[in-house]
């Protein structure tokens, strides 16, 4: 089956700095890679998508400079949270579709971000 | 923006009894999807109905599809300690971006 590896589990931060979100897809390539965001007890809310070898399609009210996506290869997107503050903190997770495969959504593990 | 709202939002139930969410969208959709999620994980996916399906099983689930009035429910027959959970519906449209639900949060007490 398809899987998604994310990582880190859990990152604690200090303000001021960055940090760096991975998602692999494990055994399979993805064109199209997504991120996510959500609050506790909320639904997940789009934050972009990242396609490989293209810059990312950012959602209305995402900070692109601060919410910085690569996807260099067809297994790897990155996430990185420039310039920390704590309203930050939130659960981080991304979701990759299979090449060629219309519905077949996989998703990561997600990102527990922590920032004091 | 947000698509589809979930009721309720919270349930509990005796382990055995059956569980019904309801989940309502507002545009047309290509496809509904249903997902659950543990605490402080990601998600998995439970089961897809197309469009033009109105009703669909996969084991203990079952999942209906009505698009004229934009709904969908999922039933978990004989429910389990190992179903508390969060289930969310995720609309599909057009592009390649899944719209969730905001949700039911759902408790088995054994």
């Amino acid at each position: 089956g398809a899987v998604v590896s994310q990582h880190p589990s859990r990152v604690i931060c200090k303000s001021g700095t960055s940090v760096k979100i991975e998602c692999r897809s494990l055994d399979f390539q993805a064109t199209t890679m997504f991120w996510y965001r959500q609050f506790p007890k909320q639904s997940l809310m789009l934050m972009a998508t990242s396609n490989e070898g293209s810059k990312a399609t950012y959602e209305q009210g995402v900070e692109k400079d601060k919410f910085l996506i690569n996807h260099a290869s067809l297994t790897l997107s990155t996430l990185t949270v420039t310039s920390a503050h704590p309203e930050d903190s939130s659960f981080y997770i991304c979701s990759a579709r299979k090449t060629g495969i219309t519905y077949g959504y996989t998703f990561g593990s997600g990102t527990r971000l922590t920032v004091v | 923006s947000q698509q589809g709202e979930e009721d309720p939002q919270a349930l509990s139930i005796q382990e055995g009894e059956n569980a019904t969410m309801n989940c309502s969208y507002k545009t047309s959709i290509n496809n509904l999807q249903w997902y659950r999620q543990n605490s402080g994980r990601g998600l998995v996916h439970l089961i897809l109905i197309r469009s033009n399906e109105r009703e669909k099983h996969s084991g203990r689930l079952r999942v209906t599809l009505d698009t004229s009035k934009k709904s969908s429910s999922l039933l978990i027959t004989a429910s389990r300690a190992a179903d508390t959970a969060s289930y969310f519906c995720a609309t599909l449209f057009g592009n390649e971006k899944l719209t969730f639900g905001t949700g039911t949060r759902l408790t088995i007490i054994p």
